[in-house]
């Protein structure tokens, strides 16, 4: 079974420029996660879909951070315009069970590695 | 508001040595679920187990064994005979199961050296 799959893995990008991130949940996973982690940190949830609606959104920084999950399958993530501080690692993950509780348990991918000079 | 801490920064180990990672946990829920995850070097989180706190027995799989202390708030993760292969970040987590509380502590950095 394929995994959770995000490109680009690595994007160095100008603070003020735009940037996207993409995730392939696995097949059949109706829940996706976007995390922030912030290096030396814990991953920290920034929004959740089940299918294609947001479940939970209350961390994304919505005055510059969008994301969309048309269809309920792929999601990208955006930041326009980046800061400094957003350079991390954006994990995507996904879960099996329809409930869209975050306590499902959450199968991740390998993340992007976002530097923001 | 809940609160995982992993005291150990980190962790240096002589392979086939044991050795054991703290958690501890705050939340005021009665109900909730508590996840180990490892983070090797390709970054990507892999689950380890997830306990649910009705469930106080312990748990063994393989090299792996995970103390679950509800009465001091503790899940703490033991492997035993390590290896190379299991120099990670490993990160303990905790969740509501009815809401949308979700944290993950600051992880521990374990290095098993040759």
């Amino acid at each position: 079974e394929a995994g959770v799959a995000q490109s680009p893995r690595y994007k160095i990008i100008e603070k003020r420029q735009s940037v996207a991130f993409w995730c392939n949940p696995i097949s059949g996973h109706a829940t996706l996660y976007w995390y922030q982690q912030i290096l030396g940190q814990g991953p920290k949830l920034l929004i959740q879909f089940q299918n294609n609606g947001v479940v939970d959104d209350s961390q994304l920084p919505k005055d510059r951070f969008s994301a969309e999950r048309l269809k309920g399958v792929d999601s990208t993530l955006k930041i326009q315009p980046a800061k400094l501080e957003d350079s991390a690692v954006y994990l995507c993950a996904s879960s099996l069970e329809a409930s869209g509780r975050i306590s499902d348990t959450q199968y991740f991918g390998p993340g992007t590695r976002l530097t923001v000079l | 508001a809940q609160k995982v801490t992993q005291a150990q920064t980190e962790i240096s180990v002589v392979e086939k040595e044991d050795v054991t990672l703290d958690c501890v946990y705050e939340t005021r829920d009665t109900t909730y679920y508590l996840f180990w995850y490892k983070q090797p070097p390709s970054g990507e989180l892999v689950f380890l187990i997830r306990r649910n706190s009705f469930d106080e027995q312990n748990e063994i799989s393989g090299r792996y064994s995970w103390n679950f202390q509800k009465s001091t708030s503790s899940f703490n993760f033991t492997i035993t005979a390590s290896q190379v292969v299991d120099s990670a970040v490993y990160f303990c987590a905790l969740s509501e199961i009815y809401g949308q509380n979700f944290v993950f502590g600051p992880g521990t950095r374990l290095s098993v050296l040759p």
